[in-house]
This record gives structure tokens, sequence and C-alpha cells, in this order.
């Protein structure tokens, strides 16, 4: 099947700076990504969608200043948590479609301190 | 809105067991379905993905189901074993969008 790499799968900031999360798709060309959050022990929340050469689409109560996307090639999806709080600690997924299918990265856990 | 619900929230069975997962959908107007496999602290694995004209899929000791017109989808898990012990989750595809349920947490004990 496609493979999603995602990086880094762990990181610890300190509150205030911005962290970035890179998400590349190994074997196949993504026009759209997916970025997630999830918290223990509960499902995934659809943060926005990415879409590769055009402005991401955000769900509702995600603050687009506060999480950075940007999809500049059909391989390569970054989000950018800026200006990290401790609230902003959570296990952050990305997911890239291969034809009908989801595939996705290993995940990212965010800690700040 | 697409709702998904998973059934039962969490499930624990010895080894050897057969065992069915469950997954509802509010609209039926779906493109396709799929289920995930998430082990703690991981990403998701793709288990199976039915489309919408399909009834079932089927990948080794896994078997899904799907009932588009009821909104249902089961998971089915022959002869469990402790390597299955995880989080399995169902997401369904309207559009560019997939909405997943909550999961259901399964440990199969030796």
């Amino acid at each position: 099947g496609a493979v999603v790499s995602q990086h880094p799968s762990r990181v610890i900031c300190k509150s205030g700076t911005s962290v970035k999360i890179e998400c590349r798709s190994l074997d196949f060309q993504a026009t759209t990504m997916f970025w997630y959050r999830q918290f223990p022990k509960q499902s995934l929340m659809l943060m926005a969608t990415s879409n590769e050469g055009s402005k991401a689409t955000y769900e509702q109560g995600v603050e687009k200043d506060k999480f950075l996307i940007n999809h500049a090639s059909l391989t390569l999806s970054t989000l950018t948590v800026t200006s990290a709080h401790p609230e902003d600690s959570s296990f952050y997924i990305c997911s890239a479609r291969d034809q009908n299918k989801l595939f996705f990265g290993s995940g990212t856990q965010l800690s700040v301190l | 809105k697409q709702e998904v619900t998973q059934i039962p929230a969490a499930l624990s069975v010895p080894e050897g067991e057969n065992l069915v997962l469950n997954c509802s959908f509010t609209d039926s107007a779906i493109y396709n379905l799929q289920w995930f496999r998430q082990d703690p602290g991981k990403g998701l694995t793709s288990l199976l993905l039915i489309q919408s004209s399909q009834r079932e899929q089927t990948s080794g000791r896994l078997n899904a189901s799907l009932d588009k017109s009821s909104g249902r989808s089961t998971l089915y898990i022959a002869a469990s074993q402790p390597g299955d012990s995880a989080t399995y989750l169902c997401a369904v595809r309207g559009g560019q969008n997939f909405v997943f349920g909550p999961g259901t947490r399964l440990s199969v004990l030796p």
C-alpha cells in the first residue's frame, strides 16, 4: 500500500515557540492531505484539509493563524503550530488519499512545556 | 451532517474468540467505508475498504460488511489473538471528507 511519512514523531518545546510537522506521501502524489488532532482515548478530530497549490480548508473552531498549513507540492504538506501553548499539546496525525483509500502518517506527539 | 458511532466502546475477550465490531452512520449517501486499526501512540493502519456498491470485503481473519441502506457496517475478527489488541475505527467518506467513529478498544487476553 501507499506510504505516508510524518516527522517528527515526537517533539517537546517551550511555550511560545513554533513547531513544524511534515507529512510526505512517499510513493504517490497527493493533491489532498488531511490533518487531524487526537486527544488520549478519543477519536480523530479533523482540523483541516490541505489542498496542493491553494489555501487549506479549516474546520469550524480551528484557528487558521494558529495552525498554519502549507501544501506546496504534491508530496508534502506541513502543519506549523505557531506560538505553541500547553493546551496545544496533543497527538497530530496527517493522512493522504491514494485513489479511494486513506493512508496515515505515524503521528506526532507534541508536548508544550 | 454525517455522524458515525461505534459499539461497543471497549471489548475484552479471551484469545481464540470470534468477535464483531459495529459501526453505524446516519447518512447513507456515502462513497465508501474504511476500517482502521490504531495502536497506542501510533498512526492508523488501513484494514479494509468497502466501496458503496460492495457488500463485504475480506482480508485474512477479517471480514467487513456494509449495509448502506441501514447505515451499518460490521467488522468480524475470527480466532482473535493478543496481537489484535488495538483500537479499531471506522470512517465513512462522503465527498472529499471522511468522518470517523470514536473507535472500539479491543483487548484480547492470552
